[in-house]
């Protein structure tokens, strides 16, 4: 398998426009996850999807950010507008439970977003 | 809730000798943990899990994190540093939901 696939691996833009990540995961696995990591907060989890449905959203940081999953091999975060402050190396993982906790999850390579 | 401190955001070891990663948790239910690993540019890799049974847990790369329950710990060691490990360790718990708590990281540098 070629693991979990994001695109692009590097993105700049400028304050106000829109921003989109792309992320395909791992065939046969039903749980897709979105990270953000930042030198000051670290690893922080936004939202998190099973079968397509998004589970938790809580740490979507504001309603710039919003994240769909149409199918099971594909999701997007998207940041309208951007701002500087959204600069981050952003993680897609996906995993497959075989039960309650426990799960590896696997995570993509990122995409370092850098809004100017 | 969940949480995950890990003791030290840099570690310098010289190669060949301990190395050791500290890292303590939280749970309000029996956890599940795990120590993944970030090299430069990369995603991270996990290098080992600790869901139920033994205490003692192996990994790959040599690694491997004991679950002490008394102590609220899963510390990271090997016995002997290759200029390969030099990376970023992330400490993570998991309870009875899918969600990974990471602690803030671990930089490991390796001394020639």
């Amino acid at each position: 398998d070629a693991g979990v696939i994001q695109s692009p691996r590097h993105e700049v833009t400028e304050m106000g426009q829109e921003v989109t990540l792309r992320c395909k995961p791992i065939s046969g696995h039903d749980y897709l996850f979105w990270y953000r990591q930042t030198m000051m907060r670290g690893l922080e989890l936004l939202i998190y999807f099973n079968n397509n449905v998004p589970i938790d959203d809580s740490g979507m940081p504001e309603d710039r950010f919003s994240a769909k999953m149409p199918n099971a091999s594909f999701s997007t975060l998207k940041i309208q507008p951007s701002e500087p402050r959204d600069s981050a190396v952003y993680f897609c993982a996906s995993s497959h439970p075989a039960g309650p906790g426990g799960d590896t999850q696997y995570f993509g390579p990122g995409t370092r977003l850098t809004v100017l | 809730a969940q949480s995950v401190t890990q003791l030290g955001s840099h570690v310098s070891v010289s190669e060949g000798a301990l190395v050791l990663l500290r890292c303590n948790y939280s749970s309000s239910v029996p956890p599940y943990l795990f120590w993944y690993v970030q090299y430069p540019n990369q995603g991270l890799q996990l290098l080992l899990k600790y869901t139920t049974g033994a205490t003692l847990v192996k990994g790959i790369n040599g690694f491997e994190a004991e679950f002490k329950k008394s102590e609220t710990s899963f510390h990271l060691t090997k016995p002997s540093a290759h200029m390969s490990d030099a990376a970023e360790y992330f400490c993570a718990v998991s309870g009875l939901s899918y969600q990974l708590t990471f602690g803030k990281g671990t930089k490991l540098s390796v001394i020639p």
